[in-house]
């Protein structure tokens, strides 16, 4: 069966612009998440959905960054007037419970 | 605040060899522990888990071991091969399907 996928792969951007990742879970996962690892850093929790409880935002960094999840699939992290620090690889993982699925990430550069 | 904490950025073994992967976490709520494995340009893939009803887990060649009292967990790998050459991240969860804090990552290199 597919794992998780996540698009684009690569995005660059200009420090200002608004961006849009995807997360497409594997289905029938009920919980997903998203992190980001920043360069020489390790993965840093970012918010997490779990069926239709009210996601965990606690390490959304500021209010630039909002995530939905639609219909308890698919799920896209927003991040506006993007700075520079905000370049990262961010990572999508989903579960039913137990081990987490992650997807390949999608690398963000803001210029 | 970094609740679960890998403190040897990288490692080196030979083929063939034991290899041991130690992190150490601070929050006492924490009774689920995980491995990942991560190659360059890939997702973490998930490697092995532990609750913490117990104190040790194994899955062929990956063994991890916890250490409540001391707050402490490790990974072994044994025989080590060239293939287990990656960044691996421990992880801590309360409660199995919350979210997880992960540590920093440990390089290991495995030497042929």
């Amino acid at each position: 069966g597919a794992g998780v996928s996540q698009s684009p792969s690569n995005k660059v951007t200009e420090k200002g612009k608004d961006v849009e990742l995807r997360c497409d879970p594997i289905s029938g996962h009920t919980a997903l998440y998203w992190y980001r690892q920043s360069l020489g850093q390790g993965l840093e929790f970012l918010i997490y959905f779990q069926g239709n409880s009210a996601p965990d935002k606690s390490g959304l960094p500021s209010d630039r960054f909002s995530a939905e999840r639609t219909g308890g699939s698919v799920s896209t992290l927003t991040i506006q007037r993007t700075q520079q620090e905000d370049s990262a690889v961010y990572l999508c993982a989903s579960s039913l419970g137990g081990g987490r699925n992650f997807g390949p990430g999608t690398r963000l550069t803001v210029l | 605040d970094q609740q679960v904490k890998q403190n040897s950025p990288s490692l080196s073994v030979q083929e063939g060899r034991i290899s041991i992967l130690n992190c150490d976490y601070t929050n006492s709520m924490f009774d689920y522990f995980l491995w990942y494995k991560k190659y360059p340009a890939e997702g973490p893939t998930f490697l092995i888990s532990i609750s913490s009803i117990k104190d040790k887990n194994e899955d062929g060649r990956f063994t991890v071991f916890l250490n409540k009292s001391a707050k402490h967990l490790s990974l072994h790998i044994v025989p080590s091969q060239p293939g287990d050459s990656a960044v691996y991240f421990c992880a801590a969860s309360v409660g199995a399907t919350n979210k997880l804090i992960f540590g920093t990552g440990t390089l290991l290199a495995v030497q042929p």
